[in-house]
């Protein structure tokens, strides 16, 4: 049991680059989240996929976020023209699904833009 | 608008004794709930769940309670350990949706 992977762990980036996130959940595991979460918080919801579909999408995924899971398995989250506001730690969960959905966690990428 | 609130942002306790994280949510269409701990450069790790037909469910050294009429749920460690020092969130969901909100989190420390 390989657990969910991030990658990369960190990235540094200049602000108005371009930066791109992968995931790789449990490998039965149908649903896939994407949250992130700031100093003193906690996580918060950004999307989630059932399969390959995208079926919830937080008001804090601006338009230059996109995320996709193109086969169900591995989902990538993009953020375009990256602000400074945008560092965080982006956190991939994944789950069998049904009701009782049970969230497992990544370790994070954490994203910090100079 | 916090939906879900953990109102104390830390807490010691000393080994061996019993640790109570409290949390507490507004919204009363939540029905299933999450506790979480979190080690530092580590994602959350699944603790344990209750949904809102119980009032307690245990797992080892872990409780969690609910109460549904004052909207709050706590979670037990007894005894609880110096590797119990973490952050721990709960979070909740609701019918309809799979998205979890979570709180702020609590910083447990425990003493040997």
């Amino acid at each position: 049991d390989t657990g969910v992977s991030q990658d990369p762990r960190h990235k540094i980036t200049k602000r108005g680059q371009n930066v791109t996130f992968r995931c790789d959940p449990i490998s039965e595991h149908n649903r896939l989240y994407w949250y992130r979460q700031t100093l003193g918080q906690g996580p918060e919801f950004l999307t989630y996929f059932q399969n390959e579909a995208q079926l919830e999408k937080s008001r804090l995924l601006s338009d230059r976020f996109s995320a996709e899971r193109p086969k169900g398995s591995f989902s990538t989250l993009e953020i375009q023209r990256t602000e400074q506001g945008d560092s965080a730690m982006y956190l991939c969960a994944s789950s069998l699904g049904g009701r009782i959905d049970t969230q497992y966690f990544g370790p994070g990428t954490r994203l910090t833009v100079l | 608008d916090q939906q879900v609130k953990q109102n104390s942002p830390s807490l010691s306790v000393q080994e061996g004794r019993i640790s109570i994280l409290n949390c507490d949510y507004t919204n009363s269409m939540f029905d299933y709930f999450l506790w979480y701990k979190k080690y530092p450069a580590e994602g959350p790790t699944f603790l344990i769940s209750i949904s809102s037909i119980k009032d307690k469910n245990e797992d080892g050294r872990f409780t969690v309670f609910l109460n549904k009429s004052a909207k709050h749920l706590s979670l037990h460690i007894v005894p609880s350990q110096p590797g119990d020092s973490a952050v721990y969130f709960c979070a909740a969901s609701g019918t309809g949706t799979y998205k979890y909100i979570f709180g702020t989190g609590t910083r447990l420390k425990v003493l040997a």
